[in-house]
This record gives structure tokens, sequence and C-alpha cells, in this order.
């Protein structure tokens, strides 16, 4: 079976810091790996996706991950955080087979950026 | 573009009503789902699809039922409402499974 953990319920961080939001998957041979965000009242909107190649990934609105197999890990960065940054943030992962694997999701990350 | 479309946005239901959450999507997706969001607990896959006439059960079914006659359309269906159907339910749509899905802005659904 497949898991994602995201360790912390909430990051706070100060505008112009940086930013990391940790996960940490297991699955059963290779991964995809995804970031989405969630406004309030909102959907969820995807951020950036590891599948295969560079280990760094980046994405929208100035956000990366890196790809750890080693540690199986893919953290969230991001150089400076915004106060418009403050949201929900889930991983989710996926195992690479032949056949049809669902999609799990962390119990997502709130992030809060202050002024 | 339209995306993923969700109807209704708000809904409250009595215990052991019945009602049809809507979901289409206009970009032309073989996969779609159905989760559903709880506090804390992170998205639920509730049943997906991997294209039309082709359903099955995610991790939490019991309850529920979908359909998919169309590309476009995957109705989720609760026959008996409950408390514990109280959530806010999300319907997704992706090309492919190596690609990122594409969600609609949820149904509040309160079940009293």
């Amino acid at each position: 079976a497949q898991s994602v953990a995201q360790p912390e319920d909430q990051v706070n961080v100060a505008e112009g810091n940086p930013l990391t939001v940790k996960c940490t998957y297991s699955v059963s041979g290779n991964p995809y790996l995804f970031w989405y965000v969630q406004y309030p009242n909102r959907g969820l909107q995807f951020l950036l996706k590891y599948i295969t190649g560079d280990n760094l990934v980046k994405g929208s609105y100035g956000f990366e991950a890196e790809f750890n197999k080693s540690q199986t890990s893919f953290h969230l960065k991001k150089p400076s955080a915004l106060v418009s940054d403050s949201a929900l943030y889930f991983c989710a992962v996926r195992v690479m087979n032949s056949g049809y694997s669902t999609l799990t999701f962390g119990k997502g990350t709130m992030l809060l950026v202050s002024p | 573009n339209a995306g993923v479309t969700q109807t209704p946005k708000f809904r409250i239901l009595k215990i052991g009503q019945s009602m049809t959450l809507q979901c289409t999507q206009d970009m032309n997706h073989n996969y779609m789902y159905w989760y559903r969001q709880d506090p804390g607990m992170g998205l639920k896959l509730i049943y997906y699809s991997v294209g039309a006439g082709i359903t099955d059960k995610g991790e939490v079914p019991n309850g529920y039922n979908v359909s998919r006659s169309t590309t476009e359309d995957f109705p989720l269906r609760l026959e008996l409402a409950a408390p514990s159907q109280t959530s806010v339910y999300f319907c997704a749509s992706s090309y492919s499974q190596s690609t990122e899905a594409f969600f609609g802005q949820g149904t509040r659904l309160t079940v009293v």
C-alpha cells in the first residue's frame, strides 16, 4: 500500500524568509509525486510534479521541490515567502506501474506567512 | 475554459434523503475521481473512473454510487444520507496517471 506523510500540521514563517513544507512517501515501486495548494473555500490547484529526470522540480508561483529517493522525501520549498502563500498544502503520490494506481494524498499542512 | 464543474456548491440533507452530486469536465480527460475532504484528514478517494463505462471503488466507497456513461460526466449518488457523510466533496479529472489532476470547486454537504 502507498502512503504519504506530512509531519507538520502547520508551518509558520515570516514574509521574505524561506519556507519548507515536508513530505515523505512510501510506495512499492517508483513514484509519481505531486504538490497541490488549496485556498479557503476552493478546490485544489496543482503546483508541481516529479515523474522522472532532475530531482529538483520547479513549479508555479516560485515553488520548487526536491525528490530524494534515499530519504523517500519530496519537500516543498520557496526561497522567499509571501503573505499570499498562506494556504493549505497537500503532497500526493501514486506508483508507476503497468496497471492503474490511485493518487494518495497526505493530510495537508497549513502554511501561515506573517507580514 | 470551464475545467471541472461541480453542482451544487452547498446542500443540506436530512438523514435518509438521497441526492446526486454532479460533475462535468470539458477537457476530454479519461480519468475522473471523487474525493471527500474532512478536517485534518486530507482527501479520501471515494470512486474513480478510467474511462466511460468503467468505474471502481476507492478507499471509502460505502454509502455512495457512481456512473460514467460519457467521458464528460461523473455523477456521485448518495442513496441514504447519514451524518457521517457530512463533508466537502471534490470531483477531479486527469488526462493520464502521470499528469496533474484538475479539481472542481467542491460541494459542501451537511446531513442533519
